[in-house]
């Protein structure tokens, strides 16, 4: 089956702690993008990556990098210096430049600082 | 910068009701506009692309249409099912940012 895949569903983590969560697309995109959801509230970018060995900063970078080795995957680090970092983490994917934006998304990963 | 409203943020109708939500965005220069369908603690469900040269999508009991001169899209879905129950969410695609940006979505109870 074609998608996006998200791992761990759940996460916790301590503070002072970098944590890195997973996203893989099987849908042959050149295109990868990182979301964070807050309780009640739209999505917003973090990151996102048009070509492999390529990203770009979203409207909230601060605390969290990320890296675009493989086509499939875009792993996002959340760092120490995110000091809110608890939300629902959504990865996208689309298949690149203007005519083929439409957005699929993955189940997500909610992490929670302890 | 383009700013996406998505009014009212909850609603509630009874099973068979007809119904239309609304999205309204600051800049009309956009490319696109996705809804989305939101299941609680899940992903996002594509439901409709309109391309800004297009007035309205359908799809099955759903209908998007678009008027980007005025800045507004709506979602029309007819005999609603407690199925359809869900958070439902517009997202606009402008060329100059090179990005989409979401409303905060509408909450819609189906009370069967």
């Amino acid at each position: 089956d074609g998608g996006i895949t998200q791992s761990p569903k759940y996460l916790f983590r301590k503070e002072g702690q970098n944590v890195t969560l997973s996203c893989e697309q099987n849908l042959n995109h050149d295109a990868m993008y990182w979301y964070r959801q807050d309780p009640g509230q739209g999505l917003r970018l973090i990151y996102y990556s048009q070509i492999v060995n390529d990203f770009q900063k979203g409207d909230i970078a601060e605390g969290y990098s990320v890296s675009r080795e493989k086509k499939e995957s875009f792993p996002l680090t959340v760092t120490s210096a995110q000091k809110n970092p608890t939300a629902f983490y959504l990865c996208a994917s689309s298949i690149g430049g203007l005519a083929g934006n439409e957005q699929f998304f993955g189940p997500g990963t909610r992490l929670t600082v302890l | 910068k383009q700013e996406v409203t998505q009014i009212p943020a909850a609603l509630s109708v009874p099973e068979g009701e007809n119904l239309v939500l609304n999205c309204s965005f600051t800049d009309s220069a956009i490319y696109n506009l996705q809804w989305f369908r939101q299941d609680p603690g899940k992903g996002l469900t594509s439901l409709l692309l309109i391309q800004s040269s297009q007035r309205e999508q359908t799809s099955g009991r759903l209908n998007a249409s678009l008027d980007k001169s005025s800045g507004r899209s709506t979602l029309y879905i007819a005999a609603s099912q407690p199925g359809d129950s869900a958070t439902y969410l517009c997202a606009v695609y402008n060329t100059n940012a090179g990005k989409s940006t979401f409303g905060d979505g509408t909450t819609l109870t189906v009370k069967p």
